[in-house]
């Protein structure tokens, strides 16, 4: 069963704004992830939070973690055209099971 | 970071006939391959785990004798649509990781249109 719920579902602005996307799921995890894709193409792995984490930045990414209330958050500062794509949160869980169950994902649309 | 290869990145079929869908990690050993599917402005949804040497797991609702998963090598996994029928139609991609590797590589996907 699909384990993250996303929202917003779509989102679109115009570049140079932020995009904040964030992520719920439902069950004791090992380490959060993010996802990007481009329409009808594989997916680009973006960042990786550990469970013990709080906020990790990478770039023009930053992620937060909050455990407690089993959701996170991917912020985008000064997004670009380039930006648009979908973005998936991903759950590696804390079953021994090496899968990752992904989100149901945000649509970001960055307008030029 | 690893490459992982899928081919071919997209094929139409008539419906019964079967296709199958190459997942070769290029630059490492891939111990687990995944399997997932995708329909349009959907979220990627696991079919099975393919563990190289035995056989795959398959989750729950996804028929074994209709996806067909080889892992042979531990380059190399391959997913057969066995009589392929237009509700088959989907973005098939496979992922892989190596030994105590947390990340997931994957393949650029498959788009199988089903006449």
């Amino acid at each position: 069963s699909q384990q993250g719920e996303e929202d917003p579902q779509a989102l679109s602005i115009q570049e140079g704004e932020n995009a904040t996307m964030n992520c719920s799921y439902k069950t004791s995890i090992n380490n959060l992830q993010w996802y990007r894709q481009n329409s009808g193409r594989g997916l680009v792995h973006l960042i990786l939070i550990r469970s013990n984490e709080r906020e990790k930045h990478s770039g023009r990414l930053r992620v937060t973690l909050d455990t407690s209330k089993k959701s996170s958050s991917l912020l985008i500062t000064a997004s670009r055209a380039a930006d648009t794509a979908s973005y998936f949160c991903a759950t590696d869980m804390d079953t021994g099971r090496r899968a990752l169950t992904f989100g149901s994902g945000t649509r970001l649309q960055v307008q030029p | 970071g690893a490459v992982v290869s899928q081919h071919p990145s997209r094929v139409i079929c008539k419906s019964g006939t079967s296709v199958k869908i190459e997942c070769r990690s290029l630059d490492f050993q891939a111990t687990t391959m995944f399997w997932y599917r995708q329909f349009p402005k959907q979220s990627l949804m696991l079919m099975a785990t393919s563990n190289e040497g035995s056989k795959a797991t398959y989750e729950q609702g996804v028929e074994k004798d209709k996806f067909l998963i080889n892992h042979a090598s531990l380059t190399l996994s391959t997913l057969t649509v066995t009589s392929a029928h237009p509700e088959d139609s989907s973005f098939y991609i496979c992922s892989a990781s190596g030994q105590n590797n947390e990340k997931l590589f994957f393949g650029s996907g498959t788009q199988l249109s089903v006449l």
